[in-house]
């Protein structure tokens, strides 16, 4: 099975601070990776596709990249609403595992 | 606008089965996408469970296999979920979600249901 580590584990951050989460696999997904966001007892949200690709909706302030093992999501300017738990997601292979998570937390 | 809706019982007891339906609206399941199952043990992460197609063709996450069953009713436009066996460990809020499906390939879970939790508990 492919695992997913994210880091940090917890990020405190302010309003406005340009931020950036780590999502490393444990082999090769070439860009076959997902982003989502959730908020405290809602559904997760999906933000970013196959590594790069913006979902529709979704504020330009998010960005992803990366390719085969090692992916980042940056936020640009922190928003109020941007503060919660963010989840990685692989598509290479199944089992499609999730990362353990990323809290952003307001500094 | 695509619209998921998790139902089914919220207690269970030890060594009994959880059962959910999913109901879809706004799409058709006998459309080209895959309909998955995602579980979040309270305050913790999520994990995939598996997912299904209109015609009942499955893929699993291998820790759950040998529990769970995963099936489609074209007809009422639902999908449907059963787990075996279930322990505490199985006290989860569970998801359905659409797996948008580009080129033959999932890419992502772009419309969620809101959760149902289940608690396994006598």
């Amino acid at each position: 099975d492919i695992q997913m580590t994210q880091s940090p584990s917890t990020l405190s951050a302010s309003v406005g601070d340009r931020v950036t989460i780590t999502c490393r696999a444990s082999q090769t997904i070439d860009d076959w990776l997902a982003w989502y966001q959730q908020k405290p007892g809602k559904a997760p949200k999906l933000l970013i596709y196959k590594a790069s690709t913006l979902e529709s909706g979704v504020p330009s302030r998010f960005s992803g990249s990366g390719f085969g093992t090692e992916f980042t999501l940056t936020i640009s300017s922190l928003q109020p609403v941007d503060f919660a738990t963010y989840y990685c997601q692989q598509y290479q292979t199944y089992a499609y595992a999730f990362g353990q998570g990323t809290k952003l937390e307001i500094k | 606008q695509v619209q998921l809706q998790e139902s089914g019982p919220g207690l269970v007891k030890p060594s009994g089965t959880l059962s959910l339906t999913c109901s879809v609206s706004g799409d058709s399941i006998t459309n080209n996408n895959w309909w998955a199952w995602v579980r979040q043990p309270p305050g913790k992460g999520l994990e995939w469970i598996g997912e299904v197609y209109q015609f009942g063709y499955t893929n699993w996450n291998p820790s759950l296999r040998s529990r769970a069953t995963m099936s489609a009713d074209r007809s009422k436009n639902q999908v449907f979920l059963k787990l075996t066996s279930v322990t505490a460990a199985d006290t989860a809020v569970y998801y359905c979600a659409r797996s948008r499906i580009m080129a033959d390939r999932g890419v992502g879970l772009d419309y969620w249901g809101q959760g149902a939790l289940v608690t396994v508990s006598s």
